[in-house]
């Protein structure tokens, strides 16, 4: 849903190891989801997207999960690498509009 | 893959005055434009949607008059944060919607433009 100006939640995990970015959606008509990874000073950058008719999607070393009951998305990503630390967000986009709308965001943390 | 090309990416200005950031697609016909405002350590929010030759639709709690967009072309947007404020200082990131081939279905965003007044 909408983002209220929450800070980030934080996430840390040890390279080589996989994390798990969750989010959490509101509405139930949005049928699309891409996740992005952002750098300090940069603009989103796509990762990997999901429509509301599949519930996992595979990418290299990403998976995404849909939950349409509990209206619930999550970013696997596998072997984490330094390069992967980054805010991670997640986006909807509600059937029949154009916009998209931001989840509050992840900061990911990998450990050397 | 799309390239959106936003500049200038960084810009300080005087309280009062007025500042343009532009939103140009190199490679495709962007049929919907939006614009975002990015705090620190925030999500982005959605400040308005513009489709080409016709007016934004600004969200709810987004001055039209302050921030104006213009969408004059299938390639280009503008957004002008008229008598900024330091308030006003944020990170502002385009996207870009094209429904056409070969790039249906697609957002792509510009680098960011960080706006700093004083």
């Amino acid at each position: 849903g909408e983002s209220v100006g929450l800070h980030l939640p934080t996430l840390s995990v040890q390279e080589g190891d996989n994390s798990i970015i969750n989010c959490a959606y509101s509405n139930s008509a949005s049928d699309y989801f891409i996740w992005y990874k952002q750098e300090s000073g940069k603009g989103p950058q796509f990762i990997i997207d999901i429509r509301s008719n599949m519930d996992k999607r595979q990418g290299q070393r990403v998976t995404v999960l849909l939950n349409k009951t509990v209206k619930h998305l999550s970013l696997q990503i596998a072997a984490t690498q330094p390069g992967d630390s980054a805010v991670y967000f997640c986006a909807e986009n509600i059937e029949g509009a154009q916009k998209l709308v931001f989840g509050q965001g992840t900061r990911l943390t990998i450990n050397p | 893959g799309a390239v959106v090309s936003q500049h200038p990416s960084w810009v300080i200005c005087k309280s009062g005055t007025s500042v343009k950031i532009e939103c140009r697609s190199l490679d495709f016909q962007a049929t919907t434009m939006f614009w975002y405002r990015q705090f620190p350590k925030q999500s982005l929010m959605l400040m308005a949607t513009s489709n080409e030759g016709s007016k934004a639709t600004y969200e709810q709690g987004v001055e039209k008059d302050k921030f104006l967009i213009n969408h004059a072309s299938l390639t280009l947007s503008t957004l002008t944060v008229t008598s900024a404020h330091p308030e006003d200082s944020s990170f502002y990131i385009c996207s870009l919607w094209s429904r056409a081939p070969p790039r249906s279905w697609g957002y792509t965003f510009g680098s960011g433009t960080r706006l700093t007044v004083v």
